[in-house]
């Protein structure tokens, strides 16, 4: 079972409502991320989050908008989406100080704009 | 240019047979790690293996191990014995500079590696 949850597993919106996607981890990392992931394509960067402060954001458009509650929580809210928008959501997260430093991914929020 | 490439998009190998997944990559740094990643139909990426660049062994980990060849700027994963479940899409990836995990992951295209009995 993969330690980083995410929900929901799907989503579909239209281009006027918000809703938002949570992902949740308990192995004590404190650095999260988010991806995005188009069918076919590699994961995109958009955010990352260390100790709860944003440190990146990839020229991502407005109508994402990332939250870090705490340490083990990260959100996405979403407002305003486009079609083109829609893909596999996925949340990661890491130790900051790990050598090997590899990412801890969840099963992602597959997400469909009407 | 593409920091990390996958030729290969789609690989086929019968059950119990060895199957080398390509990736070479591109970096001026003298630090960074290398990731292999297996992403099943239900969608969760999954850490495989991983190679740092000042490594002088080639990392294994169970049935899978990379052979890295740093002059060749290549990474490339090799998995013994195959299994069925191990069709999935297969990532290399790369994160350039030291210590810090913080920073961007970089993808290759992948490889869509198929298991037949």
């Amino acid at each position: 079972d993969t330690e980083v949850t995410q929900t929901p597993k799907h989503l579909v919106m239209g281009m006027t409502n918000k809703k938002s996607l949570k992902c949740e981890q308990h192995m004590g990392h404190r650095a999260m991320y988010w991806y995005k992931q188009k069918a076919k394509k590699p994961p995109e960067l958009m955010f990352v989050y260390s100790y709860e402060k944003l440190s990146i954001n990839e020229s991502v458009p407005s109508r994402f908008s990332p939250e870090c509650p705490n340490s083990s929580l990260l959100n996405l809210h979403l407002h305003a989406l486009q079609p083109e928008d829609s893909a596999l959501y996925l949340c990661a997260s890491s130790q900051p100080w790990q050598s090997t430093g590899e990412l801890f991914f969840g099963e992602g929020s597959r997400l469909t704009v009407l | 240019a593409q920091k990390i490439t996958q030729t290969q998009p789609g690989m086929f190998v019968q059950e119990k047979e060895a199957v080398t997944l390509d990736c070479t990559y591109d970096t001026s740094d003298q630090s960074y790690g290398l990731f292999w990643y297996k992403q099943p139909s239900s969608g969760e990426m999954i850490f495989l293996i991983y190679q740092g660049s000042y490594d002088e062994q080639n990392a294994t980990e169970g049935r899978y191990s990379l052979n890295f060849q740093k002059a060749r700027k290549s990474a490339n994963l090799v998995i013994s014995a195959s299994q069925l479940g191990d069709s999935a899409m297969y990532f290399c990836a790369m994160r350039e500079g030291r210590g810090s995990t913080l920073g961007r992951l970089y993808f290759g295209r992948g490889t869509q590696l198929t298991v037949w009995p």
